[in-house]
């Protein structure tokens, strides 16, 4: 079964561009994540989607930054226009969607190291 | 709101040797406790979590933790270490229930040293 995907791995953006980043989810995982790490800081969350409802975006840091998931599949995570301090490593998470108030493990992918110069 | 701090930022340790990585966390609720390991290049890996009941968890990797409610702790540890747990590892929270957001330490990087 193929884990968590991102797209791009890397990108190097000039201050005012705009960027997209991509999330595939495991397959059947209804709740998907967004979290950032600021270089040499804590993973901080941003927000969380169960299906293509944004259940909480308490954790995103401005309005530049644009989160959707259309269908209930991928994720797009857009930030528009891209500041200096936007650089870090944006992880996506997923987990199955629980009955009862069960716990579910979040599967992470390998992260998007943005560089904003 | 929750918070966890990892004490130790780096913890070099020679191989063979025991290793404990040190997590403290703040909660007036119930919660649950997890331990992920970051790999070079690699997503974020569930190491082991507490949920409730025994308070020393087993984890992948030969890893343990035990969580210390009065004194609010989950600390990790391994009684020999290889070169290959050469990696960063979170301590993490979030709330008891459904799924929630996780909240999660700085990270400790720890090198094991041939």
């Amino acid at each position: 079964e193929a884990g968590v995907t991102q797209f791009p791995s890397h990108s190097v953006i000039e201050k005012g561009q705009t960027v997209t980043l991509r999330c595939d989810p495991i397959s059947g995982h209804d709740n998907l994540y967004w979290y950032r790490r600021v270089m040499g800081k804590e993973i901080k969350f941003l927000l969380h989607f169960v299906k293509e409802s944004k259940q909480d975006e308490s954790g995103m840091p401005n309005n530049r930054f644009l989160a959707e998931r259309t269908g209930g599949t991928y994720s797009t995570l857009k930030v528009q226009p891209a500041e200096l301090e936007d650089s870090g490593v944006y992880f996506c998470a997923s987990s199955q969607l629980a009955s009862g108030g069960a716990f579910d493990e979040q599967f992470f992918g390998p992260g998007t190291r943005l560089t904003v110069l | 709101a929750q918070s966890v701090t990892q004490l130790d930022s780096q913890v070099p340790v020679f191989e063979e040797a025991p290793v404990e990585l040190r997590c403290n966390y703040s909660s007036s609720v119930s919660v649950y406790l997890f331990w992920y390991v970051q790999y070079p290049n690699q997503g974020l890996q569930l190491l082991l979590k507490y949920l409730s009941g025994s308070t020393l968890v087993k984890g992948i990797n030969g890893f343990e933790a035990e969580f210390n409610k009065s004194q609010t702790s989950f600390h990790l540890r391994k009684p020999s270490v290889h070169i290959s747990d050469t990696a960063e590892y979170f301590c993490a929270v979030t709330l008891s229930g459904s799924a929630r957001q996780l909240t999660f330490g700085s990270g400790t990087q720890l090198t094991v040293l041939p």
